[in-house]
């Protein structure tokens, strides 16, 4: 069993839909959750940063963590075509600097 | 200010040769973080340096692979006798400080082809 699971998709939404990304993971040391954002062919970029359980908001994006579940997600509101990329949840224990990643969803949004 | 650069962008190699990825960070970061994305598959942690120093090569394979990330000049990934397995793409990250809470800035990748 992988320490992270993401669903691969591939989803497809209209503009403007509300979308919802998850990961559950199995590793109870995980204390910090990020989200990723890769479109193809380049680097991942940091979207959202969160510690704990709870959630966090920025722009139309909430990131909400609930390690009761190990469940994290991420939600993208009035989304748009320039939002097709490949998501990607990543975690981290605190104790060491490497990150362990999901294996990204890709998403298409559909003007 | 520039990002993090790797280069080269794309390297092919047949088997048995050796493959060099380089990797500089960002201004004023001194930690470097490799990773490796195999294709369908998410990113794999392989070393995190600091300048001269390896702190954790837990995820490197224990043959073939070396890092580096001397006083001067980038941080190098080497790969010996390479294989077709070795086909990923490597990403190279910083972060200014070793501080859990400081972002890991991501490289555009170096995408290795072995024949």
């Amino acid at each position: 069993q992988k320490e992270v699971e993401q669903d691969p998709g591939p989803l497809s939404v209209p503009e403007g839909a509300i979308v919802s990304l998850n990961c559950t993971y199995s590793n109870s040391a995980f204390q910090y959750f990020m989200w990723y954002r890769q479109y193809s062919r380049k680097g991942p970029e940091l979207l959202m940063y969160t510690y704990s359980s709870g959630n966090k908001e920025d722009g139309r994006f909430t990131a909400q963590v609930d390690k009761s579940s190990k469940y994290i997600s991420l939600f993208i509101r009035d989304s748009q075509p320039s939002d097709s990329a490949t998501y990607l949840c990543a975690m981290d224990p605190g104790s060491a600097r490497q990150l362990t990643f999901g294996s990204g969803t890709q998403l298409t949004v559909l003007p | 200010n520039a990002g993090v650069m790797q280069n080269p962008r794309h390297l092919v190699r047949r088997r048995g040769q050796e493959a060099r990825l380089r990797c500089s960070p960002m201004k004023g970061h001194s930690h470097v973080y490799w990773y490796r994305q195999l294709p369908e598959e998410g990113l794999k942690f392989m070393v995190y340096l600091q300048k001269e120093n390896i702190i954790d090569e837990s995820g490197m394979p224990k043959e073939r692979f070396s890092a580096e990330f001397p006083k001067e000049g980038p941080s190098i990934l080497r790969i010996q006798q390479v294989v077709r397995g070795d086909s990923a793409a490597y990403f190279c990250a910083s972060s200014s400080t070793g501080v859990v809470t400081d972002t890991q800035y991501f490289g555009p990748g170096t995408r290795l082809t072995v024949l």
